[in-house]
């Protein structure tokens, strides 16, 4: 039982534009998202979080939206580059004493032509 | 300032053999988290070690795992009798905090089963 879900396994976008990448949770305990971004052969890289007291977070390029009534969030990239291309994983926690595991989803390949 | 290091990167067993998996956190960092991704999945939380002690095992398999998180020396993820599905990419994870949502990641240890 998948309880973060990304259910677009790849995505293409041209080098320049928007890139959006969406997950949803079934979980309503999880309080806390973070994007990770993955190389191969390489451990994941956290790239931004939110909590569920926020329903926007903007970090650069990368701004993360959370609509909660939805169970969805979402990552945006503008402008994207070809350094972008990538596995992007989304992930969830309790952030309660004790409760420390992520739960992700399982990724988006993300190409960004030159 | 190292980061979290895994050794070895890549490691071939005979089904029946043991495997050990070896992760040294970053410098200061004394909480540890093992998550494995199998192929075309997310990746699955395992375990949550601080030092000398398994804070929580709840994703570890109940027979033939087993991790540790010595006083001194790496943590370590060890996996007896290995069988053909245990091939996988296992990642290690540490932070200074018992905040999962803080954790960086090691390159991984591939784990080909033969």
């Amino acid at each position: 039982d998948q309880q973060v879900k990304q259910n677009s396994p790849s995505l293409s976008v041209q080098e320049g534009r928007i890139s959006i990448l969406n997950c949803d949770y079934t979980n309503s305990m999880f309080d806390y998202f973070l994007w990770y971004k993955k190389y191969p052969a390489e451990g994941p890289t956290f790239l931004i979080s939110i909590s569920s007291i926020k329903d926007k977070n903007e970090d650069g390029r990368f701004t993360v939206f959370l609509n909660k009534s939805a169970k969805h969030l979402s990552l945006h990239i503008v402008p994207s580059q070809p350094g972008d291309s990538a596995v992007y994983f989304c992930a969830a926690s309790v952030s309660g004493a004790g409760s420390y595991q992520l739960t992700f989803g399982k990724g988006t390949k993300l190409s960004v032509i030159p | 300032n190292a980061g979290v290091m895994q050794n070895p990167r890549h490691l071939v067993r005979r089904r029946g053999q043991e495997a050990r998996l070896r992760c040294s956190p970053m410098k200061g960092h004394s909480h540890v988290y093992w998550y494995r991704q199998l192929p075309e999945e997310g990746l699955k939380f395992m375990v949550y070690l601080q030092k000398e002690n398994i804070i929580d095992e709840s994703g570890m398999p109940k027979e033939r795992f087993s991790a540790e998180f010595p006083k001194e020396g790496p943590s370590i993820l060890r996996i007896q009798q290995v069988v053909r599905g245990d091939s996988a990419a296992y990642f290690c994870a540490s932070s200074p905090y018992g905040r999962n949502t803080e954790a960086f990641f090691g390159q991984g240890t591939r784990l080909t089963v033969v």
